[in-house]
């Protein structure tokens, strides 16, 4: 079965401090992941996407097969990256389904 | 100009009503989408149309229904709402359903509370 793992509900740094938000998936094809973002009082949106390989706000994400993860990381975080942090896989088909992980808060702290 | 529009916002209701959330898009898309929030924060689809034509509907009991009435908007009718129904309902649209058209645009977000 697809399935998209965030371990972690919430992760507290310091500002400054390197960041890492845990996501794994199951999947049997090829995966196309992404990860969505939610600040406080806005909508959902893209931050990034593996096939990209980009890196957007100083978050970097890579997809490792091996051990099927696609952690994000940035290696300085910055007060304005506290936020809802959603791992997502397609889904199988041609149906254009995403399945989210859990979400994980990130709270950067001054 | 918002992309991805919802309303009602917020939406709060007895037991057994019935109600409707609206979506709307103005970016052009073929396909929309319905997921569901819990209280957990966790995100689960529930429907997708592309081009009006329903390609996804996720074991959501039938009390839910969507209508697209046209490949710009997608409603979502619940009946007999019963209290786990309460959820932040999203819409969001995307370009298509293939690789590379599957980024999602999503609404504000519609916070149905059920008492």
């Amino acid at each position: 079965a697809q399935r998209v793992t965030q371990p972690e509900k919430l992760l507290s740094v310091f500002k400054g401090a390197p960041v890492e938000l845990k996501c794994n998936y199951s999947y049997s094809g090829s995966p196309e992941l992404f990860w969505y973002v939610q600040y406080s009082r806005q909508r959902l949106q893209l931050l990034l996407r593996h096939i990209s390989r980009e890196s957007i706000k100083g978050f970097t994400a890579d997809l490792n097969k091996g051990e099927t993860s696609f952690h994000l990381k940035k290696p300085f975080a910055q007060e304005e990256d506290s936020a809802m942090y959603y791992c997502a896989l397609r889904g199988p088909g041609n149906t254009g389904k995403l399945i989210f992980g859990q979400g994980t808060t990130l709270q950067v702290k001054p | 100009d918002t992309a991805v529009s919802q309303t009602p916002k917020y939406l709060v209701t007895q037991m057994g009503n019935d109600k409707s959330i609206k979506c709307e898009q103005n970016l052009g898309h073929d396909t929309m989408y319905w997921y569901k929030q819990d209280s957990k924060k966790f995100l689960k689809i529930m429907f997708s149309y592309n081009n009006k034509e329903l390609i996804i509907n996720e074991t959501v009991p039938n009390r839910f229904s969507p209508k697209s009435p046209d490949k710009a908007h997608l409603n979502l009718h619940i009946n007999s709402l019963e209290l786990g129904d309460s959820a932040v309902y999203f819409c969001a649209s995307s370009p298509g359903q293939n690789s590379g058209a599957n980024v999602l645009t999503f609404g504000a977000g519609s916070r149905l509370t059920v008492l």
